[in-house]
């Protein structure tokens, strides 16, 4: 399996404050992703990295930011947590070493379920 | 508007065939089709991706038309450990890639 590790793997919060979620790899590689996961709708990309520093948005990003400082870390956080963000986060990364896309495999970390009362 | 369409569920009975379907109208000229298998309380898990026509690997085969606007999944000889939620993945222009909402599979003895 791709070394992911997500920390926390359970987190309960209160709305307004903020929060960070972790997604570290020790497989090097370029393309980093996260997704969160709700009913009905499947995995929804938040944000990705493709290199130390560079990020991009993706489907649903409000509400969210993202950093990237070392290649092994991509941090996920929720500025002020809303009710409407309490879901499953996912970290993925990209098999690839040069590029990113769906010619790639992605390999997912085990979850963080994030409840905000 | 890129929409990736999936059954919600599916039923099935062990030691047969099952041909989930996803529906992709606008999938980018050069972009695959892969799916991904979920279990509870885990990360989908890569099955099976595909361009164009039949891919065929240990586990699944895929389908793809020529018009490349839907793709089936085909697990063959399904058991009860196949039961799971399965996931097709597309990519529109952009870096547009969209998941669809997942058909739980469910087989039965």
């Amino acid at each position: 399996d791709a070394g992911i590790t997500q920390s926390p793997r359970h987190k309960v919060t209160e709305t307004g404050t903020p929060v960070t979620l972790r997604c570290h790899q020790t497989e090097n590689h370029r393309y980093m992703y996260w997704y969160r996961q709700d009913p009905g709708h499947g995995l929804r990309l938040i944000h990705y990295s493709y290199g130390v520093k560079d990020t991009d948005k993706g489907e649903v990003s409000d509400g969210y930011s993202v950093s990237r400082s070392k290649t092994e870390d991509f941090l996920l956080t929720l500025e002020s947590a809303t009710s409407s963000q309490t879901s499953v986060y996912f970290c993925a990364i990209s098999a690839s070493l040069f590029s990113g896309g769906t010619n790639e495999k992605l390999f997912f970390g085990s979850g963080t379920q994030l409840s905000v009362l | 508007l890129a929409k990736t369409t999936q059954p919600i569920s599916m039923d099935s009975y062990e030691g047969q065939e099952v041909n989930i379907t996803c529906s992709h109208n606008n999938i980018a000229t050069n972009d695959y089709i892969t799916w991904y298998q979920q279990f509870p309380s885990q990360g989908p898990r890569f099955i099976i991706q595909g361009y164009k026509t039949k891919v065929t690997n240990e586990v699944a085969s895929l389908f793809i038309p020529a018009d490349r606007k839907s793709s089936t999944l085909s697990l063959p000889r399904v058991s009860l450990s196949d039961t799971a939620v399965y996931y097709c993945l597309v990519g529109y222009n952009n870096n547009d890639m969209r998941f669809g909402a997942g058909t739980r599979l469910t087989v039965k003895p």
